[in-house]
């Protein structure tokens, strides 16, 4: 059974650091791309970040392109998204997905269950 | 950016009701589009891909189809557990959500 965890939201201050994480199992973690997907409070889906399988590339949408970073680790089958000079709207629930299938492909058939992350002095 | 234009933002329906959620793209992206039912305080949950896919596990009530850059999301008879929230995806490029369609019950 594929399974996703994250950990490492909370509470944090404007313009400060957080990462988070996400272990997978279940499948084999090296041969998918994964993705971070977020939703603000009351809010839609927003795409965070992309990485291939290998780590060699990764894509993010403007929005936190520059202060966000997705990386992976292989060997522990786990997921990361390190989040920089943090802003009131990066507050949102952070998902861990992974796609239906090998190779680049965008649409997210497991998902984890979510952590929450508070921008807010 | 490929914009996702989905509609209705709210609908309320009867049980064994059909009912039929669109979603417009801003410029062609193929078949390249998903849906997602979101339950709440859950995650969503694949339903379809490929724009006309049934992901694992999806009742055959739901199907999707395509004209042009036009997407629908169909419920033939819409049951009590099909309550929630709606997103089309599309996966052409970067990927860009719609706005969400909220389905309740009449």
């Amino acid at each position: 059974e594929v399974q996703l965890v994250e950990s490492g939201g909370g509470l944090v201050q404007p313009g400060r650091s957080l990462k988070l994480s996400c272990a997978a199992s279940g499948f084999t973690f090296s041969n998918y791309y994964m993705a971070w997907v977020r939703q603000a409070p009351k809010k839609g889906l927003e795409w965070v970040a992309t990485i291939s399988t290998s780590g060699s590339r990764t894509y993010y949408p403007d929005s936190v392109k520059g202060r966000f970073t997705i990386s992976r680790d292989n060997a522990k089958s786990s997921l990361y998204l390190q989040m920089n000079s943090l802003k009131s709207e990066d507050t949102a629930t952070y998902y861990c997905a992974r796609p239906r299938s090998t190779g680049p492909v965008n649409w997210f058939a497991y998902w984890g269950q979510g952590t929450l992350v508070t921008v807010s002095s | 950016d490929i914009q996702m234009t989905q509609s209705p933002a709210s609908l309320s329906a009867s049980l064994e009701e059909i009912v039929t959620i669109t979603c417009q793209a801003s410029q062609d992206i193929g078949n390249w589009l998903a849906w997602y039912q979101q339950k709440p305080g859950k995650s969503p949950q694949l339903l379809i891909y490929g724009a006309t896919s049934l992901a694992d596990g999806v009742p055959s009530r739901f199907s999707g189809s395509r004209s042009g850059t036009q997407y629908s999301l169909k419920i033939s008879r819409l049951q009590v557990e099909d309550i929630g929230i709606y997103y089309c995806q599309q996966a052409s490029s970067a990927p860009t959500f719609g706005g969400g369609t909220k389905l309740e019950l009449k």
